[in-house]
């Protein structure tokens, strides 16, 4: 247990919903990113919040997707009109402003019917 | 651009073999590099990580060196065990903390 946990561990939905899923970080790491990871891939860079600034998005992101962190702990994100392309492993990870490790949480597994 | 590559997998050994994973990357600067590691239902851990050339980082029996001639940091453990089959990921980070990952190897050990 690397002390990062995020819920749902699963989702199942249908095509066209939305679904949210959440990360809670380690409580004094002001750094969270998220990633996606298809099957037999690495894991993808998505976005990074420091505190409850989101400073970065990937440019492959759709516009569907969207990503919150409004306190500066615990993240949301939300998938807008799901596709069966936007199935993946969705993993959250947060480190402290000195250090370089990102510590991950078990992972939200999506898959879109 | 910016990328790292690593040895396709599977790879499968017998206990006491012998392991190295091969990785390269290419940047622009020196970033840090790390190996992180999946074990079977388990989440993302760090394995191990070195932060400037000639760095080696080492844990749990595994070793890896930082060579910024050959822009590589390949992965070695003199003898793996059963315990140590799982899915190794070689990771570059950046400036903004980003990590960018290599596709993974599926290690599996046989007794």
């Amino acid at each position: 247990d690397t002390g990062v946990s995020q819920n749902p561990r699963h989702k199942i939905t249908k095509r066209g919903q939305n679904v949210t899923f959440r990360c809670d970080p380690i409580s004094e790491h002001n750094r969270l990113y998220w990633y996606r990871q298809t099957l037999g891939q690495g894991p993808e860079f998505l976005t990074y919040f420091q505190n409850e600034a989101q400073l970065e998005k990937s440019r492959l992101l759709s516009d569907r997707f969207s990503a919150e962190r409004p306190e500066g702990s615990i993240s949301t994100v939300t998938i807008q009109r799901t596709e069966q392309r936007d199935s993946a492993m969705y993993r959250c990870a947060s480190r402290g402003t000195l250090q370089e490790t990102q510590y991950f949480g078990p992972g939200t597994r999506l898959l879109v019917l | 651009g910016d990328s790292v590559t690593q040895m396709e997998g599977p790879v499968t050994l017998s206990e006491e073999a012998f392991l190295t994973i091969n990785c390269t990357y290419t940047a622009t600067g020196y970033p840090s590099l790390f190996w992180y590691v999946q074990y079977p239902g388990e989440g993302l851990q760090l394995l191990l990580k070195a932060t400037k050339a000639d760095d080696k980082g080492s844990n749990k029996g595994f070793e890896a060196t930082y060579r910024k001639e050959t822009t590589s940091f390949h992965l070695e453990k003199g003898s793996v065990q059963v315990s140590d089959s799982a899915v190794y990921f070689c990771v570059r980070g950046s400036t903004l903390g980003r990590l960018y990952f290599g596709r993974g190897t599926q290690l599996t050990v046989w007794p």
